[in-house]
């Protein structure tokens, strides 16, 4: 098994640049989380998708951020326009359907200049 | 879900057990404790969750006690691998639930 695979794994980008994040989960897991880290405000839960659809986005921090999940095996985290507070480790996870742990993918790096 | 009071550091000599104390003095009779782990840049991971009874897998060993008001992971051999930061979080098993990390204990294995 290949685990969560997140793409790409480092990300530099100028401020006002769209900045694009993605996500395979496990297969056969029907849930799907973003989170995002950094040092001021540690582990935060972004949003996140039950059989590819959004239940809670409320850790959303404003609308430049969206996140879709087209299909079970793929999603997508945006960032419209980047702004350099944006800039942390992005993580996602995915939990199986009979289980209730979170399996994360190693994150990528976002670095807004 | 319910809070959880964590000590921000703790260190532990290699070969000997880490014993990483949880206060949850809150938690409600349906909610489950879990331990995660964050090694330095990687994802968090899972290592081992129980309800009231005593749990153990390959990685660690719950010990829940009576009053559900607290809990202690044990890793009973550290090693410098397990050096990461250490999440107590209580929660209710249910696929509507999610996970709120706290700020965990840093735990450093020296040689």
């Amino acid at each position: 098994d290949a685990g969560v695979i997140q793409s790409p794994r480092h990300e530099v980008t100028e401020m006002g640049q769209e900045v694009t994040l993605r996500c395979k989960p496990i297969s056969g897991h029907n849930s799907l989380f973003w989170y995002r880290q950094t040092m001021m405000r540690g582990l935060e839960l972004l949003i996140y998708f039950n059989n590819n659809v959004p239940i809670d986005d409320s850790g959303m921090p404003e609308d430049r951020f969206s996140a879709k999940m087209p299909n079970a095996s793929f999603s997508t985290l945006k960032i419209q326009p980047s702004e350099p507070r944006d800039s942390a480790v992005y993580f996602c996870a995915s939990r199986p359907t009979s289980g209730y742990e979170q399996y994360f993918g190693p994150g990528t790096r976002l670095t807004v200049t | 879900d319910a809070k959880t009071t964590q000590p921000p550091s703790m260190d532990c000599a290699e070969g000997r057990a880490a014993n990483l104390p949880c206060n949850h003095s809150t938690i409600s009779g349906n909610e489950y404790v879990y331990w995660y782990r964050q090694i330095h840049s990687q994802g968090p991971q899972y290592i081992i969750h129980g309800l009231k009874n005593n749990e153990t897998n390959e990685m660690a060993s719950l010990i829940i006690t009576e009053d559900r008001k607290s809990s202690t992971l044990i890793l009973p051999h550290a090693t410098l691998r397990d050096t990461a930061v250490y999440y107590c979080i209580v929660r209710v098993a249910s696929s509507a639930s999610k996970i709120i990390f706290g700020s965990g204990t840093r735990l450093s294995i020296r040689p």
